[in-house]
Protein backbone atom coordinates (compact mmCIF):
# COMPACT_ATOMS: atom_id res chain seq x y z
CA UNK A 1 0.00 0.00 0.00
CA UNK A 2 1.25 3.41 -0.63
CA UNK A 3 1.65 5.35 2.68
CA UNK A 4 0.30 9.23 2.83
CA UNK A 5 2.23 11.10 5.30
CA UNK A 6 0.71 14.99 6.17
CA UNK A 7 2.74 17.48 7.70
CA UNK A 8 1.78 18.99 9.92
CA UNK A 9 -0.99 17.40 11.99
CA UNK A 10 -2.24 20.56 13.17
CA UNK A 11 -1.67 24.32 13.04
CA UNK A 12 -2.62 27.99 14.44
CA UNK A 13 -3.62 30.55 11.65
CA UNK A 14 -5.04 33.83 11.83
CA UNK A 15 -7.61 35.21 8.55
CA UNK A 16 -5.57 36.18 6.27
CA UNK A 17 -2.81 34.25 6.77
CA UNK A 18 -1.59 32.23 3.93
CA UNK A 19 -1.07 28.88 4.77
CA UNK A 20 0.69 25.65 3.49
CA UNK A 21 0.25 21.85 3.90
CA UNK A 22 2.69 19.37 2.65
CA UNK A 23 1.84 15.66 1.77
CA UNK A 24 4.12 12.58 0.95
CA UNK A 25 4.00 9.89 -0.68
CA UNK A 26 6.12 6.49 -0.26
CA UNK A 27 6.22 5.67 -3.39
CA UNK A 28 5.87 7.68 -6.56
CA UNK A 29 1.66 8.79 -7.52
CA UNK A 30 3.14 10.92 -9.98
CA UNK A 31 0.55 13.32 -9.96
CA UNK A 32 -2.83 11.38 -8.65
CA UNK A 33 -3.42 13.25 -5.60
CA UNK A 34 -6.16 15.04 -4.55
CA UNK A 35 -7.29 17.16 -1.64
CA UNK A 36 -10.40 17.27 0.24
CA UNK A 37 -11.59 20.00 3.36
CA UNK A 38 -13.89 18.21 6.16
CA UNK A 39 -15.85 20.48 8.51
CA UNK A 40 -16.93 18.44 11.95
CA UNK A 41 -19.72 16.18 11.24
CA UNK A 42 -19.80 16.80 7.75
CA UNK A 43 -18.45 14.57 4.63
CA UNK A 44 -15.29 15.59 3.13
CA UNK A 45 -15.60 17.87 0.15
CA UNK A 46 -13.02 17.63 -3.07
CA UNK A 47 -11.22 20.74 -3.66
CA UNK A 48 -8.48 19.55 -5.55
CA UNK A 49 -7.53 16.62 -8.04
CA UNK A 50 -4.62 15.86 -10.66
CA UNK A 51 -2.29 17.34 -8.12
CA UNK A 52 -3.19 21.03 -9.26
CA UNK A 53 -6.76 21.10 -10.73
CA UNK A 54 -9.16 23.13 -9.01
CA UNK A 55 -12.96 21.23 -8.46
CA UNK A 56 -15.75 23.44 -9.85
CA UNK A 57 -16.98 26.04 -7.60
CA UNK A 58 -13.98 25.86 -5.08
CA UNK A 59 -12.46 29.35 -4.39
CA UNK A 60 -9.43 30.47 -6.13
CA UNK A 61 -7.62 31.03 -2.66
CA UNK A 62 -6.65 26.93 -2.66
CA UNK A 63 -4.15 26.07 -5.04
CA UNK A 64 -2.75 22.64 -5.06
CA UNK A 65 1.15 21.95 -6.26
CA UNK A 66 3.92 18.89 -6.93
CA UNK A 67 4.48 15.75 -8.63
CA UNK A 68 5.76 12.46 -7.93
CA UNK A 69 6.33 12.06 -4.17
CA UNK A 70 5.71 15.54 -2.69
CA UNK A 71 2.53 18.08 -2.67
CA UNK A 72 1.09 21.11 -1.43
CA UNK A 73 -1.82 22.31 -0.58
CA UNK A 74 -2.06 26.26 -0.15
CA UNK A 75 -4.82 28.52 0.80
CA UNK A 76 -3.24 32.38 -0.16
CA UNK A 77 -5.37 34.02 2.65
CA UNK A 78 -7.30 32.09 5.19
CA UNK A 79 -10.96 33.08 5.39
CA UNK A 80 -13.19 31.63 8.49
CA UNK A 81 -14.66 29.08 6.73
CA UNK A 82 -11.49 27.59 6.05
CA UNK A 83 -10.94 26.34 9.52
CA UNK A 84 -11.67 22.96 8.86
CA UNK A 85 -9.62 19.40 8.29
CA UNK A 86 -7.46 18.69 5.01
CA UNK A 87 -7.10 15.25 3.74
CA UNK A 88 -4.82 14.26 1.13
CA UNK A 89 -5.66 11.00 -0.86
CA UNK A 90 -3.69 9.30 -3.71
CA UNK A 91 -5.40 7.04 -6.50
CA UNK A 92 -2.48 6.31 -8.41
CA UNK A 93 -3.35 2.38 -7.68
CA UNK A 94 -5.68 0.59 -5.05
CA UNK A 95 -5.90 0.46 -2.59
CA UNK A 96 -6.41 4.26 -2.40
CA UNK A 97 -5.22 5.97 0.73
CA UNK A 98 -5.89 8.87 2.78
CA UNK A 99 -3.15 11.12 5.00
CA UNK A 100 -3.56 11.64 8.36
CA UNK A 101 -5.20 14.97 8.05
CA UNK A 102 -3.90 18.52 9.11
CA UNK A 103 -6.28 20.60 11.24
CA UNK A 104 -6.46 24.31 10.47
CA UNK A 105 -7.24 25.95 13.92
CA UNK A 106 -7.80 29.57 14.34
CA UNK A 107 -4.48 31.66 16.20
CA UNK B 1 -28.16 17.15 -8.54
CA UNK B 2 -26.82 13.85 -7.08
CA UNK B 3 -27.70 12.88 -4.11
CA UNK B 4 -26.23 9.74 -2.10
CA UNK B 5 -27.81 8.66 1.69
CA UNK B 6 -27.13 6.14 3.50
CA UNK B 7 -29.08 3.69 5.85
CA UNK B 8 -28.89 1.12 7.91
CA UNK B 9 -28.61 0.26 11.90
CA UNK B 10 -26.35 2.38 13.91
CA UNK B 11 -25.50 -0.44 16.63
CA UNK B 12 -24.23 -3.64 15.60
CA UNK B 13 -23.35 -6.09 18.07
CA UNK B 14 -19.46 -7.90 18.15
CA UNK B 15 -19.31 -10.81 15.90
CA UNK B 16 -22.48 -10.10 13.91
CA UNK B 17 -22.57 -8.10 10.61
CA UNK B 18 -23.10 -4.72 9.71
CA UNK B 19 -25.08 -3.63 6.72
CA UNK B 20 -25.77 -0.53 5.15
CA UNK B 21 -27.38 0.67 1.89
CA UNK B 22 -27.11 3.87 -0.17
CA UNK B 23 -29.50 5.03 -1.96
CA UNK B 24 -28.98 7.53 -5.11
CA UNK B 25 -30.75 9.64 -6.74
CA UNK B 26 -31.03 12.79 -9.13
CA UNK B 27 -29.01 10.19 -11.55
CA UNK B 28 -28.86 7.06 -12.42
CA UNK B 29 -26.59 4.33 -10.71
CA UNK B 30 -26.61 2.06 -14.15
CA UNK B 31 -24.35 4.64 -15.61
CA UNK B 32 -21.44 3.76 -17.79
CA UNK B 33 -18.89 6.19 -16.63
CA UNK B 34 -19.42 5.83 -12.82
CA UNK B 35 -18.71 3.34 -10.33
CA UNK B 36 -19.63 3.68 -6.29
CA UNK B 37 -17.68 3.30 -3.23
CA UNK B 38 -17.56 3.08 0.07
CA UNK B 39 -15.54 4.78 2.40
CA UNK B 40 -15.51 5.07 6.66
CA UNK B 41 -14.24 6.80 9.44
CA UNK B 42 -13.29 6.11 12.87
CA UNK B 43 -14.56 8.56 15.62
CA UNK B 44 -11.99 11.48 15.83
CA UNK B 45 -9.66 9.28 12.91
CA UNK B 46 -8.43 9.83 9.26
CA UNK B 47 -10.33 8.16 6.03
CA UNK B 48 -10.33 4.68 5.02
CA UNK B 49 -11.15 3.20 1.59
CA UNK B 50 -13.68 -0.13 2.11
CA UNK B 51 -14.14 -0.93 -1.50
CA UNK B 52 -15.44 0.38 -5.07
CA UNK B 53 -18.12 -1.60 -7.36
CA UNK B 54 -19.52 -1.14 -11.01
CA UNK B 55 -23.02 -1.36 -11.68
CA UNK B 56 -22.66 -4.25 -13.43
CA UNK B 57 -21.05 -5.86 -10.00
CA UNK B 58 -17.15 -5.53 -10.73
CA UNK B 59 -15.63 -4.69 -7.11
CA UNK B 60 -12.47 -3.82 -5.77
CA UNK B 61 -12.00 -3.91 -2.02
CA UNK B 62 -9.46 -2.72 -0.17
CA UNK B 63 -7.42 -6.21 0.93
CA UNK B 64 -7.20 -5.18 4.80
CA UNK B 65 -11.04 -5.88 4.76
CA UNK B 66 -11.46 -8.00 1.65
CA UNK B 67 -11.85 -11.11 4.06
CA UNK B 68 -14.51 -9.74 5.66
CA UNK B 69 -16.12 -6.97 2.97
CA UNK B 70 -19.20 -7.28 0.27
CA UNK B 71 -20.32 -4.99 -1.96
CA UNK B 72 -23.33 -5.17 -4.22
CA UNK B 73 -25.26 -3.27 -6.21
CA UNK B 74 -29.21 -2.91 -6.97
CA UNK B 75 -29.91 -1.31 -10.45
CA UNK B 76 -33.91 -1.49 -9.89
CA UNK B 77 -33.78 0.18 -6.65
CA UNK B 78 -30.77 2.21 -7.47
CA UNK B 79 -28.80 1.61 -4.21
CA UNK B 80 -25.63 -0.40 -3.40
CA UNK B 81 -24.51 -1.71 -0.16
CA UNK B 82 -21.72 -3.02 1.89
CA UNK B 83 -22.09 -5.52 4.54
CA UNK B 84 -19.02 -6.30 6.72
CA UNK B 85 -19.20 -9.28 9.14
CA UNK B 86 -17.26 -10.29 12.26
CA UNK B 87 -17.01 -7.01 13.54
CA UNK B 88 -15.25 -5.62 16.27
CA UNK B 89 -15.37 -2.37 18.12
CA UNK B 90 -12.56 -0.86 15.89
CA UNK B 91 -15.17 -1.15 12.88
CA UNK B 92 -17.07 1.60 14.91
CA UNK B 93 -17.29 4.52 12.24
CA UNK B 94 -18.91 6.88 10.11
CA UNK B 95 -19.71 4.84 6.65
CA UNK B 96 -20.35 6.97 4.05
CA UNK B 97 -20.85 6.43 0.37
CA UNK B 98 -19.35 8.61 -2.73
CA UNK B 99 -18.64 8.41 -6.22
CA UNK B 100 -15.83 8.95 -7.66
CA UNK B 101 -15.35 10.99 -10.42
CA UNK B 102 -14.80 8.37 -12.97
CA UNK B 103 -14.09 4.86 -14.48
CA UNK B 104 -10.07 4.54 -13.94
CA UNK B 105 -8.22 4.19 -10.57
CA UNK B 106 -6.77 7.38 -11.22
CA UNK B 107 -9.69 9.40 -11.39
CA UNK B 108 -11.30 7.71 -8.13
CA UNK B 109 -11.51 10.95 -6.21
CA UNK B 110 -15.04 11.46 -4.59
CA UNK B 111 -16.91 14.54 -6.18
CA UNK B 112 -20.08 13.25 -4.70
CA UNK B 113 -20.71 11.93 -0.77
CA UNK B 114 -23.22 11.27 1.27
CA UNK B 115 -23.89 12.59 4.86
CA UNK B 116 -22.46 9.45 6.82
CA UNK B 117 -23.63 7.39 9.28
CA UNK B 118 -22.62 6.30 12.38
CA UNK B 119 -22.12 2.23 12.83
CA UNK B 120 -21.22 1.74 16.55
CA UNK B 121 -20.47 -2.10 17.65
CA UNK B 122 -21.34 -2.93 20.98
CA UNK B 123 -22.26 -5.06 22.92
Amino acid sequence: DIQMTQSPSSLSASVGDRVTITCRASQSVSNSLSWYQQEPGKAPKLLIYGASTLQSGVPSRFSGGGSGTDFTLSISSLQPEDFATYYCQQSFNAPLTFGGGTRVEIK
Amino acid sequence: QLQLQESGPGLVRPSETLSLTCTVSGGSISSSSYYWAWIRQPPGKGLEWIGTIYYSGTTYYNPSLKSRVTISVDTSENQFSLKLNSVTAADTAVYHCARPRGPTVTTWVFDNWGQGTLVTVSS
